[in-house]
């Protein structure tokens, strides 16, 4: 089945650092990728969408010069969070769409951030 | 009212036992329906997609009702390894850009 690798599962860093997370769809092209949070016994929340080749779509109240996302190539998107700060900690998750069976999301594993 | 609803839980229940969880949607425009489970601390994985007619797999079986506007899950003869947290999700078409997550179902079966 398709998979998707996401990495690091686990970050931890101090205040004021920036962190990159890296998703990367294995065995499918994915034009599209999304990138979500999700706080402690909450779903997930859509915090943009990212297009290969072109400008990341962010959600309402997600600041994009913070996460910045860079979708380079058909099967890798990054996201960075800049000079992060403990409110940032979270998990991170990320999916993507097969080009040839949009349906479907699949997920990567998730990045578990704490920022000290 | 937030767009996709579920009963939060938790549901404590024992093996075997038959446990159902329904979900209710806003968006009368709504086109894709699906059920995921997550187990603590790690990604979604799609459990089965919702169609009209409904659909089952295995000890699974999922309904939609457009009209009312919900969508249901059933699980018969629960293991103890079913134990996770049961997300419907909803989407205005078939990208994902538009896939809405409910808050989630957390299902504990116990011994």
């Amino acid at each position: 089945g398709a998979v998707v690798s996401q990495h690091p599962s686990r970050v931890i860093c101090k205040s004021g650092t920036s962190v990159k997370i890296e998703c990367r769809s294995l065995d499918f092209q994915a034009t599209t990728m999304f990138w979500y949070r999700q706080f402690p016994k909450k779903s997930l929340m859509l915090m943009a969408t990212s297009n290969e080749g072109s400008k990341a779509t962010y959600e309402q109240g997600v600041e994009k010069d913070k996460f910045l996302i860079n979708h380079a190539s058909l099967t890798l998107s990054t996201l960075t969070v800049t000079s992060a700060h403990p409110e940032d900690s979270s998990f991170y998750i990320c999916s993507a769409q097969n080009d040839r069976d949009n349906e479907k999301l699949f997920f990567g594993s998730g990045t578990q951030l704490s920022v000290l | 009212r937030k767009e996709v609803e579920q009963d939060p839980g938790p549901f404590n229940v024992p093996e075997g036992a038959t446990v159902a969880f329904n979900c209710t949607y806003s968006n009368s425009a709504s086109q894709s329906f699906f059920w995921y489970r997550q187990d603590c601390r790690k990604e979604p994985k799609l459990l089965m997609s919702v169609y009209s007619s409904g659909n089952e797999d295995g000890r699974f079986t999922a309904q939609l009702n457009r009209a009312s506007q919900y969508i249901s899950l059933l699980i018969r003869d629960s293991k103890l390894s079913d134990s996770a947290t049961y997300l419907c999700v909803v989407g205005l078409d078939n990208y994902g850009q538009n896939f809405v997550f409910g808050p989630g179902t957390r299902l504990s079966v116990l011994p």
